[in-house]
């Protein structure tokens, strides 16, 4: 079966601009969160969705938001883009989250730069 | 703010030696998950431990579980070329799916 697919994989920036990332997730899975993996930071959770609602969310400025569709595919959006943005923008998807041995799958994310 | 220490950070080894990689937390964890990331793709999971004092075995990997489910540690035994990567503990403290990953360890093995 097809894994979770985001797009794109690579994309460049300046600061202020905003961006839109997406990610389909492996299907019939209804739960996909999205990380934030820098170098100096590693893996941040930024936020989690199921069934179109965020049921839980990272602790990241309000620059960054995203949204769940009724296929389960997923989108975030960082607006007024900041040079510390830089990272790799992971999404996982799993059957149902929220349990205490949640298995995720990754896709291979997207590579954002801030110029 | 719940922490995953993961040690060492980097880790440079020849083929063939074997390697401990520790992941420790001052809070108990609901269960516990190894993740390995190779470049340029995202996180794999390789296991979970669940029940304090668990030991489970992927080939060369072994998996411990401390028994007051505060630390793990992962053991690869000959390492090989392709264990090269990013190995990274994660848990959830019973957050639901937001999971809590350990800085991770950068392994090298050299042929």
């Amino acid at each position: 079966k097809a894994g979770v697919t985001q797009t794109p994989r690579y994309l460049i920036k300046t600061r202020g601009q905003q961006v839109t990332l997406s990610c389909s997730p492996i299907s019939g899975h209804r739960s996909v969160s999205w990380y934030q993996q820098t170098p100096g930071q590693g893996l941040q959770f930024l936020f989690e969705y199921f069934s179109e609602t965020q049921r839980n969310k990272g602790n990241f400025p309000g620059r960054f938001s995203g949204r769940q569709f009724s296929n389960s595919r997923s989108e975030m959006n960082v607006s007024t883009l900041e040079l510390g943005d830089s990272a790799l923008y992971l999404c996982a998807s799993s059957l149902f989250g929220g349990t205490g041995a949640n298995v995720l799958t990754f896709g291979a994310g997207s590579r954002l730069t801030v110029l | 703010t719940q922490l995953l220490e993961q040690s060492p950070q980097f880790l440079s080894i020849q083929e063939g030696e074997n390697l401990t990689v520790y992941c420790n937390s001052s809070s108990v964890f609901s269960s516990l998950q190894w993740y390995r990331q190779e470049p340029g793709e995202g996180p794999v999971l390789l296991v979970t431990v669940v029940t304090g004092g668990e030991v489970k075995k992927l080939k060369r990997l072994t998996f411990q579980f401390g028994d007051a489910r505060k630390d793990s540690s992962l053991h690869i035994t000959a390492a090989q070329p392709g264990d090269t990567g990013l190995y990274l503990c994660a848990s959830s403290y019973n957050q639901g799916g937001k999971l809590i990953f350990g800085q991770g360890t950068e392994l090298s093995v050299k042929p």
